[in-house]
């Protein structure tokens, strides 16, 4: 099946900073990526819809400008969770599906774990 | 608004005992997935069902789609200690971008001799 790469697997950052993660198509283009929160314990939230060449979607409760969605091509796009705080920390996973095989299945990234102290 | 529920939420098994989880979702869905999750990784895909009466096997995992009832099960037979991990079932809207879903709460899996 297609292969979805996200990176890093794993960041610890400080307060206040920045961090920002990928997640790649590796064996096909996605013209569209989902990005999931996941809380210890509990099940996947979906944050924003990344659209390749255009603005993210973002849903309800979401901050936009708190996490930037760049979706530059049709293979990367990039999550930026700025000015962290503690509460940001979560395990972060994209999902992408392929197109061009027709399939239905929606294949996900290894997952990022942030932890912001 | 599409929701997801799934129970049981925990699921203490007996190694070689049968057991079910269910997931029902509120509105109408054209595609159902089953995921499985071990602690500390991402989503493993399990099942994609996509039409009613639709039926997959996988080992000792067995899923099933009603799209009129809104249900979906999976199976599991004769459970074995590998088994164990969280298991989601997911749907999506028609009207939706194609990979968009909505997760069940997940249901926590753990077999025992």
């Amino acid at each position: 099946g297609a292969v979805v790469s996200q990176h890093p697997s794993w960041v610890i950052c400080k307060s206040g900073t920045s961090v920002k993660i990928e997640c790649r198509s590796l064996d096909f283009q996605a013209t569209t990526m989902f990005w999931y929160r996941q809380f210890p314990k509990q099940s996947l939230m979906l944050m924003a819809t990344s659209n390749e060449g255009s603005k993210a979607t973002y849903e309800q409760g979401v901050e936009k400008d708190k996490f930037l969605i760049n979706h530059a091509s049709l293979t990367l796009s990039t999550l930026t969770v700025t000015s962290a705080h503690p509460e940001d920390s979560s395990f972060y996973i994209c999902s992408a599906r392929d197109l061009g095989t027709g399939g239905a299945e929606a294949f996900f990234g290894q997952g990022t774990r942030l932890t912001v102290v | 608004e599409l929701k997801v529920e799934q129970n049981p939420l925990f699921l203490s098994m007996q190694e070689g005992k049968n057991y079910t989880i269910y997931c029902n979702y509120s509105t109408t869905s054209d595609r159902l997935y089953w995921y499985r999750q071990d602690p500390g990784k991402s989503l493993e895909s399990l099942f994609v069902l996509l039409s009613n009466g639709a039926v997959k096997q996988e080992g000792r995992l067995m899923a099933s789609l009603d799209t009129k009832a809104r249900l979906s099960t999976l199976h599991i037979t004769a459970a074995v200690h590998d088994l164990s991990a969280t298991y989601f079932c997911a749907a999506g809207l028609i009207t939706d971008s194609w990979g968009k879903l909505q997760f069940g709460a997940g249901t926590q899996v753990v077999v025992t001799p």
